[in-house]
């Protein structure tokens, strides 16, 4: 049962325009997200985070977007660079206690075309 | 600044083999996280540790233990290796900032390791 939720496998986007990045839950429990972005035979990097009690949280060129009532997050990077490219995964937890284990989304390859 | 560091990189073991991996948490993270992602896959929890405690578990086969050292570092051990062990196994560690019960994971490269 996938709980965090990453539809498009792949995505292709243009250099200088935005990449959009969607990612869904059904855990009503979750209300921690965080993006990671992975390049080959590297582990995860830490991109951005945000908490239920905000429906925005913005570091630079990427923003995150949280519709907790839709259980729905976005991942906006603009402009996009060739070195965006990478494979994107989101990741919950509950935020009642510290030390949660992160449950990931399976991923979404960003391709970004120069 | 000091990020998570896993040994080893690569690891090519037999089937019924053991394997121990390493992990060094950034200095003054006290939770370290096993995770395994397979093959096109999303990365899977196996298990924490808090303050040298397993804090919680998850889909870590009986063949697998892990603990937690005096010096924060973690060791996940592995026995009887199968094939389907073949996997990236990453360490992540982390801090607990403030009350809010919000603590970002950083994860190190991970071990690729292959099971023949």
């Amino acid at each position: 049962d996938q709980q965090v939720k990453q539809n498009s496998p792949s995505l292709s986007v243009q250099e200088g325009r935005i990449s959009i990045l969607n990612c869904d839950y059904t855990n009503s429990m979750f209300d921690y997200f965080l993006w990671y972005k992975k390049y080959p035979a590297e582990g995860p990097t830490f991109l951005i985070s945000i908490s239920s009690i905000k429906d925005k949280n913005e570091d630079g060129r990427f923003t995150v977007f949280l519709n907790k009532s839709a259980k729905h997050l976005s991942l906006h990077i603009v402009p996009s660079q060739p070195g965006d490219s990478a494979v994107y995964f989101c990741a919950a937890r509950p935020s009642n206690f510290g030390n949660e284990k992160l449950t990931f989304g399976t991923g979404t390859r960003l391709t970004i075309i120069p | 600044a000091a990020g998570v560091i896993q040994s080893p990189r690569h690891l090519i073991k037999e089937k019924r083999e053991t394997a121990t991996l390493k992990c060094y948490p950034i200095p003054r993270h006290d939770t370290v996280y096993w995770y395994q992602q397979g093959p096109g896959q999303d990365p899977q929890f196996l298990i924490s540790f808090y303050e040298k405690m397993q804090s919680d578990k998850g889909s870590i086969p009986d063949r697998f233990s892990a603990q937690q050292f005096s010096d924060y570092h973690s060791e996940l051990n592995m026995s009887s290796l199968e094939l389907g062990d073949s996997a990236l196994y990453f360490c992540a560690s982390s801090v607990e900032l403030g009350t809010s019960g919000l603590d970002t994971q950083y994860f190190g490269p991970g071990t690729r390791l292959t099971v023949l």
